[in-house]
């Protein structure tokens, strides 16, 4: 199973863009990046996934690297409530959606 | 109009008590799980049904034995708590079809006292 590399800890400014980076050097062709994320004594919620190209949905963008060994997890605008603990996760190849989580990254937004 | 649910929030129990967890998704997915986040933080994976079949079962002690009466329910029966089983679990449901996002409850706070 791939493993993920993220830092323990980042701050933010309120209103600037937050960039999360994992590093997932063992990423095999054929693997998902995945990010969820998990604000305090709530369950994780899903981000964003991509597998090549660059992604971007309502939340946030993702951008995988062309040799896919990295990503970036941005959020354009960050606010007070995207504190939250950050998981790159790499899925399982296979048909069975498992997913291993690591210790994450806690992003604080400062005001 | 809460998409995973889980009963109850809080359950509080002794040591050597038999307990249950419920889950429930109202999303259509046809894949569950089980995850267990311990005082660390750290989140694993226990179990995944799809269409009531087991697909993971992760090395878990086999007090611990999961039920999915149909497809949009998990249950997660334990037996003969332990101080260590302490921690908080988490239902999720995905969709084979739609990506495999996971959609996560509000969890339950298992405390063994």
């Amino acid at each position: 199973d791939a493993k993920t590399t993220q830092p323990p800890s980042m701050d933010c400014a309120e209103g600037r863009a937050a960039n999360l980076p994992c590093n997932h050097s063992t990423i095999s062709g054929n693997e998902y990046v995945y990010w969820y994320r998990q604000i305090h004594s709530q369950g994780p919620q899903y981000i964003i996934h991509g597998l090549k190209n660059n992604e971007t949905n309502e939340m946030a963008s993702l951008i995988i690297t062309e040799d896919r060994k990295s990503s970036t997890l941005i959020l354009p605008h960050a606010t007070l409530r995207d504190t939250a603990v950050y998981y790159c996760i790499v899925r399982v190849a296979g048909n069975t959606g498992k997913l291993i989580f690591g210790q994450g990254t806690t992003l604080q937004v400062k005001p | 109009d809460t998409a995973v649910s889980q009963t109850p929030k809080y359950l509080v129990t002794q040591m050597g008590n038999d307990k249950s967890i419920k889950c429930e998704q109202n999303l259509g997915h046809d894949t569950m799980y089980w995850y267990k986040q311990d005082s660390k933080k750290f989140l694993k994976i226990m179990f995944s049904y799809n269409n009531k079949e087991l697909i993971i079962n992760e090395t878990v002690p086999n007090r611990f034995s999961p039920k999915s009466p149909d497809k949009a329910h998990l249950n997660l029966h334990i037996n003969s708590l332990e101080l260590g089983d302490s921690a908080v679990y988490f239902c999720a449901s995905s969709s084979r079809t739609g990506g495999y996002e996971q959609y996560f409850g509000p969890g339950t706070r298992l405390t063994v006292t």
